[in-house]
């Protein structure tokens, strides 16, 4: 069946543009995370949705990071102004809610680069 | 508190031994603790979770063992196989949130 779709796979751009990546979590699944990692690094959480609650936004690193989540569905990352410091795998993940300890299901990553 | 300190960083062993990777956690609220197995270029996937009521649970060859008492979790792969070669991540989480603090990592590499 499908999984988290990601687009784009890659995305090489210049310092100081603006990027936006999306996330197409599997049909259902209420709950979307993104993470980056770093090259060779753990995940690092940056924001989290549940169905209509208003987003965890904990772990977004500076103001030029923002999500929207339209609809339940799709998740859009925008990063504004990228710095060279941005370059990352950005990951995503989703899960049902209803069941004890759905696992998170991700995506393979947008390869982010940053020149 | 929130923290789970993952070793080693990095493991290389020969095909057919044992490879052991551990966690260790500090927050007693956790109770769903899950190990995922990474790829070059895809995303995690679960490869089997505990639950602190039992203190091992076997899916073929990947048994996690858990001591309460210690705080601490570990991934045993039976009979290593070149296919295992991927990273490794232990995460913890508490039911109510299911929040996962994620582990650092281990790269395991199987040398055939």
């Amino acid at each position: 069946g499908a999984g988290v779709s990601q687009s784009p796979s890659n995305k090489v751009t210049e310092k100081g543009k603006d990027v936006e990546l999306r996330c197409d979590p599997i049909s259902g699944h209420t709950a979307l995370y993104w993470y980056r990692q770093s090259l060779g690094q753990g995940l690092e959480f940056l924001i989290y949705f549940q169905g209509n609650s208003a987003p965890d936004k904990s772990g977004l690193p500076s103001d030029r990071f923002s999500a929207e989540r339209t609809g339940g569905s799709v998740s859009t990352l925008t990063i504004q102004r990228t710095q060279q410091e941005d370059s990352a795998v950005y990951l995503c993940a989703s899960r049902p809610v209803s069941g004890d300890n759905q696992p998170q299901h991700f995506g393979d990553g947008t390869r982010l680069s940053i020149l | 508190q929130q923290q789970v300190k993952q070793s080693p960083q990095s493991l290389i062993v020969q095909k057919g031994g044992i490879s052991i990777i551990n966690c260790a956690y500090e927050n007693t609220a956790f109770d769903y603790f899950p190990w995922y197995q990474q790829f070059p270029g895809k995303g995690p996937a679960l490869l089997i979770a505990i639950r602190p009521d039992v203190s091992e649970k076997k899916e073929g060859r990947f048994t996690i063992s858990f001591n309460k008492s210690a705080k601490q979790f570990s991934l045993h792969i039976m009979d290593s196989q070149p296919g295992d070669s991927a990273t490794y991540f232990c995460a913890a989480s508490m039911d109510s949130n299911y929040q996962l603090i994620w582990g650092a990592g281990t790269k395991l590499i199987i040398k055939p």
